[in-house]
């Protein structure tokens, strides 16, 4: 059982680019998290999906992130006009029920490292 | 507000010696706590949760952690470390103000072990 996958796993971009970060949780899972990792910080969650439904975003910048999961294919983190501050690292993590039920724990992919030039 | 504390940044043991690192919680409710290992450039690695039941929690590789209610404490433990064991380590709560979402992560503590 494959673990979960997220790709690429470095991504360069300039000012003002696109960055878009894939995950693809383990077989089974419908509940996807992601987070990010800023130098020297602990991980702050971002936003919380189930299949083609956002169910909790508080912690997403208001503008330019935006983040998706179909009912075919990955989950999609998407950062507009990336700017310098947006250099972290992204981890994508995903569980088979919702914490709600239990304190299922999250399996966490091997993340996402964004260098903003 | 809910939180979470990794009082030390840095831990230093050498191999053979028993290991602790520190973790205490503030949430409302009972807390749902785990710990995570992470090594350089890799993911997260589940080690071990508490939910309910036994205060002595035990999990991957060794490790254990002993839930303290009177202390909000959640503190990781090993009885003899590795150099292998030598890894970035996050405490985590879940969020209970909404069901089923996120993870509240101190900011880590480095563990050295050294032979």
């Amino acid at each position: 059982n494959a673990g979960v996958m997220q790709n690429p796993r470095h991504l360069v971009r300039r000012r003002g680019q696109e960055a878009r970060l894939r995950c693809s949780p383990m077989k089974g899972h419908s509940h996807v998290y992601w987070y990010r990792q800023l130098p020297e910080e602990g991980l702050k969650f971002m936003v919380y999906l189930q299949k083609e439904n956002i169910i909790d975003e508080s912690g997403m910048p208001k503008e330019r992130f935006s983040a998706e999961f179909p009912k075919e294919g990955p989950s999609i983190l998407r950062i507009q006009q990336v700017v310098r501050g947006d250099s972290a690292a992204y981890f994508c993590a995903s569980s088979w029920t919702s914490g709600g039920t239990g304190g299922n724990e999250q399996f966490f992919g091997p993340g996402t490292r964004l260098t903003v030039l | 507000a809910q939180s979470v504390a990794q009082p030390e940044d840095q831990v230093n043991v050498a191999e053979g010696n028993p290991l602790t690192v520190k973790c205490t919680y503030s949430v409302s409710g009972n807390p749902y706590l785990f710990w995570y290992v992470q090594y350089p450039n890799r993911g997260l690695q589940f080690l071990l949760k508490y939910i309910t039941g036994d205060n002595l929690v035990k999990g991957s590789y060794g490790f254990e952690a002993e839930f303290n209610k009177s202390q909000t404490s959640f503190h990781l433990k090993k009885p003899s470390a590795l150099v292998s064991d030598s890894a970035l380590y996050f405490c985590a709560v879940r969020d209970m103000r909404q069901a089923g979402t996120a993870l509240i992560f101190g900011k880590g503590t480095t563990l050295s072990v050294s032979s």
